[in-house]
């Protein structure tokens, strides 16, 4: 368990629709990830938030958006969604100085 | 695009075998890490190598990082069938943005 929660573990819904996914980090850090896993595209970073501001950004689309609350938790925004979206998506979080980034279960998203 | 690549994609050992799994990558870097994803799960933090580092064991892992070659290495020794896993290397190279960039993995397979 790496300390880092994710929900919900499943998800289900139509194209078009709009999504939310909710990240808990690990107690005490403050950088958090989002991660996009699908069969054709691996691995992909999305976005990190430290401490409340957006501080890198990767490939993410417009049509996605995150935030990191004041009590440190992060939220994904998915909308008008596509079946391309269909994929695992992944949080992570880490403290700094060290670089290991701890990733949750996932939130695996079907679009149908 | 992925900045690391895996190499092989897929490898079948018996167990009690070692098992090695390469990494090549394009740009210069901060650290390299190595994660394992069991099928469909989360990501496990397996070690992480600084860019002024050669070598770095932990446990049965050892890995090997050539900066001048933009390469490393994870060595599994006397795998377990439990080492069954899909194996990923991510760089992380961004100035204060802690990114990480993953490779596409290798599948590793221990057969009993």
């Amino acid at each position: 368990d790496s300390g880092v929660t994710q929900t919900p573990k499943h998800l289900i819904t139509a194209t078009g629709q709009r999504v939310t996914l909710r990240c808990s980090p690990r107690s005490g850090d403050l950088s958090v990830y989002w991660y996009q896993q699908s069969l054709d595209q691996g691995l992909q970073f999305l976005i990190q938030y430290y401490n409340g501001e957006e501080r890198a950004k990767g490939n993410i689309l417009e049509r996605f958006s995150a935030q990191q609350f004041p009590d440190l938790h992060s939220e994904l925004n998915l909308s008008s969604l596509e079946l391309g979206d269909s994929a695992l998506y992944f949080c992570a979080s880490s403290a700094l100085p060290t670089y290991e980034q701890y990733f949750g279960p996932g939130t695996r998203l079907t679009v149908t | 695009s992925q900045q690391g690549e895996e190499d092989p994609q897929a490898l079948s050992i018996q167990e009690g075998e070692n098992a090695t799994m390469n990494c090549s990558y394009k740009t210069s870097i901060n650290n390299l890490q190595w994660y394992r994803q069991n099928s469909g799960r989360g990501l496990v933090h397996l070690i992480l190598i600084r860019s002024n580092e050669r070598e770095k064991h932990s446990g049965r892992l050892r890995v090997t990082l050539d900066t001048s070659k933009k390469s490393s290495s994870l060595l599994i020794t006397a795998s377990r069938a439990a080492d069954t896993a899909s194996y990923f290397c991510a760089t992380e190279g961004g100035q204060g943005a802690q990114k990480l960039v993953f490779g596409q993995g290798t599948r590793l397979t221990i057969n009993p």
